[in-house]
């Protein structure tokens, strides 16, 4: 079974950081490029940020980037996301998306979400 | 950047047809996803590449895209389908993916 599995998320403090991880299974992880999208309360989708399988093409949103960075292990089918000098707009809950098809292509859809992590900045 | 503009709520009466527009300029160019999400839950592909379904979706899901407006079609609405609706493209001109504001829908 195709599965992606968010861990991470918890209570920070503005300016705090923290580490976000997807951990995939049931499918070829290297050969999928792999997104963050994010969903803050009572809000709609927001893209954060992919990568492509072998992390030669990385994009970020403009609200993330400089404070985010997306990485992936293939050896260890894992995505990650570091999130530093969060803020109180950061809050939301964080899901895990699967490229829909094999080959390099910035505008597959996203075919298999994790459940989320929730991520809330707080003081 | 790149806007996706979709209507808040759509509201239908069970048996009967549902359609939610996705506009954006010129977004008959570009190729446009749907997935539903319902509360609580993570959201799922309905409709891929304007009008592919993805296994498991049923026949009464459909999507159209030309000019300034896609377009995702739910035929024989049953209650089950009530969730919220988003359309994705990917914008070249910014590298970024853009999700349309998502689209309520009610059945009554």
């Amino acid at each position: 079974e195709v599965q992606l599995v968010e861990s991470g998320g918890g209570l920070v403090k503005p300016g705090g950081s923290l580490r976000l991880s997807c951990a995939a299974s049931g499918f070829t992880f290297s050969a999928y490029s792999m997104n963050w999208v994010r969903q803050a309360p009572g809000k709609g989708l927001e893209w954060v940020s992919s990568i492509s399988g072998s992390s030669n093409y990385i994009y970020y949103a403009d609200s993330v980037k400089g404070r985010f960075t997306i990485s992936r292990d293939n050896a260890k089918n894992s995505l990650f996301l570091q999130m530093n000098s969060l803020r109180a707009d950061d809050t939301a809950v964080y899901y895990c998306a699967k490229h829909q098809v094999v080959v390099h292509n910035e505008g597959s859809a996203f075919d298999i979400w994790g459940q989320g992590t929730m991520v809330t900045v707080s003081s | 950047s790149y806007v996706l503009t979709q209507p808040p709520t759509v509201s239908v009466a069970p048996g009967k047809t549902a359609r939610i527009t996705c506009g954006g300029n010129n977004i008959g160019s570009k190729s446009v996803h749907w997935c539903l999400q319902k509360p609580g839950q993570a959201p799922v592909l309905v409709i891929s590449y304007d009008g592919d379904r993805p296994s498991g979706i049923p026949e009464r899901f459909s999507g159209s895209n030309s000019g300034n407006t896609a377009t995702l079609t739910i035929s024989r609405v049953e209650a089950g389908d009530e969730a919220d609706y988003y359309c994705q493209v990917w914008d070249i001109s910014t590298d970024h993916v853009v999700f349309g504001g998502g689209t309520k829908l009610t059945v009554l």
